[in-house]
């Protein structure tokens, strides 16, 4: 596709549920992140992936966070037993190079809302 | 722990007005600095700089990097109303692949 895709584009959940984030990057792009932005803040590194490949994973909250990438393009951030902490946007961004000279381009995230 | 301070966190200026946003950053072996815009959700990319004294422009927007006192500028001359929006400011350091992000500078230009 023409631009990093996500969604939903707007996520409610009741406290304890789980929920799934999608993530289509570009197609081709090699690097993947997630960032979390919460209300007020700059975006936080949650994890990376090179391909199908989970390089990087320090910043994911808690055992409750989850991310895959199994065939190297379409990646899912699973969050287990929502908190109301966890409310945010959560926001994904791609590239084709692992370090591109150029940034990286975000997707227009999925805003959770934990009630 | 890499840091990223930004400054203001909010600004209001008039149509046409000169605005330079601030960005003073600790990172361990730094690699890169970054400059986004963000309106509504997705940060879209400004500049990367890695060395210092080089400006980028592009347009109306410019930026600038000094790695001895570890800081960045990002200058917007003729402000409109269409560069209303956060600015964020991330730096990358080397063997890391993740950003590390301010908080963002909300610019707000008024007609």
């Amino acid at each position: 596709g023409a631009g990093v895709s996500q969604s939903p584009r707007y996520k409610v959940a009741k406290r304890g549920q789980d929920v799934a984030l999608r993530c289509d990057p570009i197609s081709g792009h090699v690097s993947l992140f997630w960032y979390q932005q919460a209300l007020g803040q700059g975006p936080e590194f949650l994890t990376y992936f090179q391909n199908e490949a989970q390089l990087d994973k320090s910043g994911l909250p808690s055992d409750r966070f989850f991310a895959e990438r199994p065939e190297g393009s379409v990646s899912t951030l699973k969050i287990q037993r929502t908190q109301q902490e966890d409310s945010a946007v959560y926001l994904c961004a791609s590239s084709r190079q692992p370090r591109p000279n150029y940034g990286y381009t975000f997707g227009s995230g999925t805003r959770l809302t934990v009630v | 722990e890499d840091k990223v301070v930004q400054s203001p966190l909010s600004l209001v200026v008039h149509e046409g007005d000169t605005v330079t946003l601030n960005c003073s950053y600790e990172v361990t072996n730094f690699r890169s600095l970054l400059w986004y815009k963000q309106e509504k959700k997705a940060p879209t990319f400004l500049f990367m700089l890695t060395s210092s004294g080089i400006e980028k422009k592009s347009g109306r927007l410019s930026s600038i990097l000094d790695k001895k006192e570890l800081f960045s500028i990002l200058n917007i001359t003729a402000t409109q109303t269409g560069d209303s929006a956060i600015y964020l400011c991330a730096v990358e350091a080397a063997g890391s692949y993740q950003l590390t992000f301010g908080k963002g500078t909300k610019l707000s230009v008024i007609p």
